[in-house]
């Protein structure tokens, strides 16, 4: 009875590069959140997807970040050319859908040199 | 808008202490209100939940009241373990146009000693 699965768990890039993160949610949840967290701070929402939709995307910053939640396969986070600024952890929750409790993974914990 | 003010930490206690952490929250409406606790290198857990006034949420010993008049979701344990130490977040979600997302507080982190 998996629960929410994020990989990798640690990820070094240097600038310029691209990040992958990636999330499964947990069995039977269709929806999908992602958040950030920089040091000392709570998480800030990111963006909600359905299967093949964004539904809020108003987290996210405009340039450089996306996120796809494909009909098969995982949830993606892609930040390209990353910046020193993207460090952070990056958390996703999954959800059976609107108004029932979220569930989060472990994290991914983005490091850029 | 939303948002969520937690009690500033971080906080030391020794085990059997009595904990509160302090939670109060802006928002129009009436979200559902969350706690969150994180254990160091994992992501966070739901510890409990609220969602109208005067609900009461418990587990693992740890009770938050949803009070509406106060705006607010105190976090309370009568007796702190060693376990218990971890970070600790205050949460609201707020459903609008189709669309939902947790508002968290900045946490606080709790250290319980033997």
């Amino acid at each position: 009875n998996a629960g929410v699965m994020q990989n990798p768990r640690h990820l070094v890039r240097r600038r310029g590069q691209e990040a992958r993160l990636r999330c499964s949610p947990m069995k039977g949840h269709s929806h999908v959140y992602w958040y950030r967290q920089l040091p000392e701070e709570g998480l800030k929402f990111m963006v909600y997807l359905q299967k093949e939709n964004i539904i809020d995307e108003s987290g996210m910053p405009k340039e450089r970040f996306s996120a796809e939640f494909p009909k098969e396969g995982p949830s993606i986070l892609r930040i390209q050319q990353v910046v020193r600024g993207d460090s952070a952890a990056y958390f996703c929750a999954s959800s059976q859908g609107t108004t029932q409790p979220q569930h989060f993974g472990d994290g991914t914990r983005l490091s850029i040199l | 808008g939303n948002s969520v003010t937690q009690m500033e930490g971080p906080v030391t206690l020794s085990e059997e202490a009595f904990l509160t952490i302090n939670c109060t929250y802006t928002a129009t409406g009436y979200p559902s209100l969350f706690w969150y606790v994180q254990y160091p290198g994992e992501g966070l857990q739901l510890l409990l939940k609220a969602t109208k006034a005067d609900d009461k949420g418990s587990n693992k010993g740890f009770e938050a009241t949803y009070r509406k008049e106060t705006t607010s979701f105190h976090l309370e344990k009568g007796s702190v373990q060693v376990s218990d130490s971890a970070v600790y977040f205050c949460a609201l979600m707020k459903t609008q146009g189709g669309s939902e997302k947790l508002v968290f507080g900045k946490g606080m982190k709790l250290t319980v000693n033997p």
